[in-house]
């Protein structure tokens, strides 16, 4: 069955503090991964992909994947009250582009 | 570049009528979907389409169909709106396995 779970929070951080989202999936050949912020009431926006397994850094935010263990994460550095959303983590299931499958995705809210 | 985009931005639909949902994008991607978002759930995929003419279903198709008749178009169509369509509905475009997604269309089915 295909799964990907994620923590629904809320998860609450200091501003400037570092902010840590795990997702976890199920199928072992997915390829692709992304995480998607979404602010109350928007649409997802693309913020990080990661499809080799390590890290993979984009200003404050850091990507790591560990196909062995089946397990993406999200750190978001200097956490700002405008992070405040939802992250959605996508997995490309079984290699083919029409198949991105979504969990339901970690509140983070960052206080000031 | 204007996206993607979707009109209407809100429905109210009554039990049994039906409507379609727009979707343009002007970035030229093959790739196109449709998807719907419960409150508190992630994404679902309705359908799903890899070039003009061509679609597949997603993991919640019934209720919906889809049309492709150009690379720009993704409309959805809902026939017979129950009130379990009551969703949020995203249409998204992708290159290179990235996908960008329109503002939404919130449907409210009574």
């Amino acid at each position: 069955q295909k799964e990907v779970e994620q923590n629904s929070g809320p998860l609450s951080v200091p501003e400037g503090a570092i902010a840590s989202l795990n997702c976890t999936y199920s199928d072992r050949v997915s390829q692709s991964f992304f995480w998607y912020r979404q602010y109350s009431g928007k649409s997802p926006e693309l913020i990080m992909s990661i499809y080799s397994n390590g890290d993979k850094e984009d200003g404050r935010f850091t990507a790591q994947l560990n196909k062995a263990s089946q397990y993406v994460s999200l750190l978001i550095r200097d956490s700002q009250p405008s992070d405040s959303a939802t992250y959605l983590c996508a997995v490309n299931w079984g290699g083919s582009q029409g198949n991105l499958i979504f969990g339901k995705g970690t509140k983070l809210s960052v206080k000031p | 570049n204007a996206g993607v985009t979707q009109t209407p931005k809100f429905r109210i639909l009554k039990i049994g009528q039906s409507m379609t949902l727009q979707c343009a994008q002007d970035m030229n991607h093959n790739y196109m979907y449709w998807y719907r978002q419960d409150p508190g759930m992630g994404l679902k995929l309705i359908y799903y389409s890899v070039g003009a003419g061509i679609t597949d279903k997603g993991e919640v198709p019934n209720g919906y169909n889809v049309s492709r008749s150009t690379t720009e178009d993704f409309p959805l169509r809902l026939e017979l709106a129950a009130p379990s369509q009551t969703s949020v509905y995203f249409c998204a475009s992708s290159y290179n396995n990235e996908q960008f997604f329109g503002p939404g269309t919130r449907l409210t089915v009574l």
